[in-house]
């Protein structure tokens, strides 16, 4: 897993409620990912971001917010707008912005009840 | 759109034999390929990266060919062992552009 860590590894929401998954990494990299994975889905990204307070759009974002105040921190708020948010969501970071090996978290999987 | 195909979803081989995996690729031009090992429950873990101009690369027991003619790459687990049982994605990149990941193959090598 490198030098990322997720928390938690398991996360329960209720059904309407927004939650933060957390994302920080030790590698200084400056592009940080979020992608999020189904059952027998490849990973889709949601948002990347490719330096402090820059942050754009992935295939996915609607229902997802990010922010990126730290180089070493990426958080991920998953919103009531997220149609179906019950997914294992997976944190990466690599050196420079889509161009570099990506070295990914242990992700968190999420249920919503 | 761009799509990625993994050979099958689940392949078994024996323990000794060589594990082939596919990833075939339509609507896209990548300049590189990667390979990504993905335990269950963890996030995926880089093996190899293999650019466009570039037909073959090894890394210890583990090979990858890519062939932008049939839209193709092929990688290869030579002597299998139990631990190389794992999910496996390729993953199709471009200067600039965000990552293509497959649905991934689960390979399960039986002693």
């Amino acid at each position: 897993d490198g030098g990322i860590t997720q928390s938690p590894k398991y996360l329960f929401r209720k059904e309407g409620q927004n939650v933060t998954l957390s994302c920080e990494q030790n590698l200084n990299h400056d592009a940080m990912y979020w992608y999020r994975q189904d059952p027998g889905q490849g990973l889709r990204l949601i948002y990347y971001s490719q330096i402090v307070n820059d942050f754009q759009k992935g295939d996915i974002a609607e229902g997802y917010s990010v922010s990126r105040e730290k180089k070493e921190s990426f958080p991920l708020t998953v919103t009531s707008a997220q149609k179906n948010p019950t997914a294992f969501y997976l944190c990466a970071s690599s050196t420079r912005a889509l161009t570099d090996t990506q070295y990914f978290g242990p992700g968190t999987r999420l249920t919503v009840l | 759109s761009q799509k990625i195909e993994q050979n099958s979803e689940a392949l078994n081989i024996q323990e000794g034999k060589t594990a082939t995996l596919t990833c075939n690729y339509t609507n896209y031009s990548p300049a590189y390929l990667q390979w990504y090992r993905q335990d269950p429950g963890r996030g995926p873990v880089f093996l190899l990266l293999i650019r466009e101009n570039e037909k073959e690369k090894r890394k210890e027991r583990l090979k990858v060919t890519f062939d932008t003619t049939l839209k193709q790459s092929l990688f290869h687990i030579t002597a299998s062992q139990p631990a190389d049982s794992a999910t496996y994605l390729c993953a199709l990149g471009n200067y600039g552009q965000n990552f293509v990941f497959g649905p991934g193959t689960r390979l399960s090598v039986l002693p």
